[in-house]
């Protein structure tokens, strides 16, 4: 079945520590988008990309890096930087297009400070 | 600030009642989509109308599409007790690749 796969489903991270959430989709889809979601809210834009090797910041960026080697794998990797990382991460891909066409997400990877 | 803005946040009902939800939004789109989202749980696609589109039906659905305010109605017939999630509208900027999600209204519906 086609789909996205997130990894891993619960993170904790140290004090001073990055780590790498995970992201794969074997839809075929150009676009790939990660996204934050805090308790109660809505999603906010981290990256997103519109094509292997090529990126674009989106409302939330600092203290995050992503990268986009291969069109199935979009990993984020959340920095030290990052003050307040607690939150849920969604990743999500689609058709690229002008004419915004429906994402298909994962179910998220839960990210806590220890 | 978030371009889509639901209303109500949260709307308990019960089985076999109607949920009606509301999304407003900023500036020019292409399409207007819904989203469901259980808790824990990704998002998942409901239904997308296109800007020239005044409502459409899917199943137990009807989306509403008002550009002249700015506003999209997402109407649940029949409610279960399996609708019980969140639900997102989505809207993107003409000419960019960004989706912006509202705050979504959290739905329960009691069996």
């Amino acid at each position: 079945d086609g789909g996205i796969t997130q990894s891993p489903k619960y993170l904790f991270r140290k004090e001073g520590q990055n780590v790498t959430l995970s992201c794969e989709q074997n839809l075929n889809h150009d676009a790939m988008y990660w996204y934050r979601q805090d308790p109660g809210q809505g999603l906010r834009l981290i990256y997103y990309s519109q094509i292997v090797n090529d990126f674009q910041k989106g409302d939330i960026a600092e203290g995050y890096s992503v990268s986009r080697e291969k069109k199935e794998s979009f990993p984020l990797t959340v920095t030290s930087a990052q003050k307040n990382p607690t939150a849920f991460y969604l990743c999500a891909s689609s058709i690229a297009s002008q004419v915004l066409q429906p994402q298909h997400f994962g179910d998220g990877t839960r990210l806590s400070i220890l | 600030s978030q371009q889509g803005e639901e209303d109500p946040q949260a709307l308990s009902i019960q089985e076999g009642e109607n949920a009606t939800m509301n999304c407003s939004y900023k500036t020019s789109i292409n399409n207007l989509q819904w989203y469901r989202q259980n808790s824990g749980r990704g998002l998942v696609h409901l239904i997308l109308i296109r800007s020239n589109e005044r409502e459409k039906h899917s199943g137990r659905l009807r989306v509403t599409l008002d550009t002249s305010k700015k506003s999209s109605s997402l109407l649940i017939t029949a409610s279960r007790a399996a609708d019980t999630a969140s639900y997102f509208c989505a809207t993107g900027l003409t000419g960019t690749y960004k989706y912006i999600f509202g705050t979504g209204t959290r739905l329960k519906v009691l069996a």
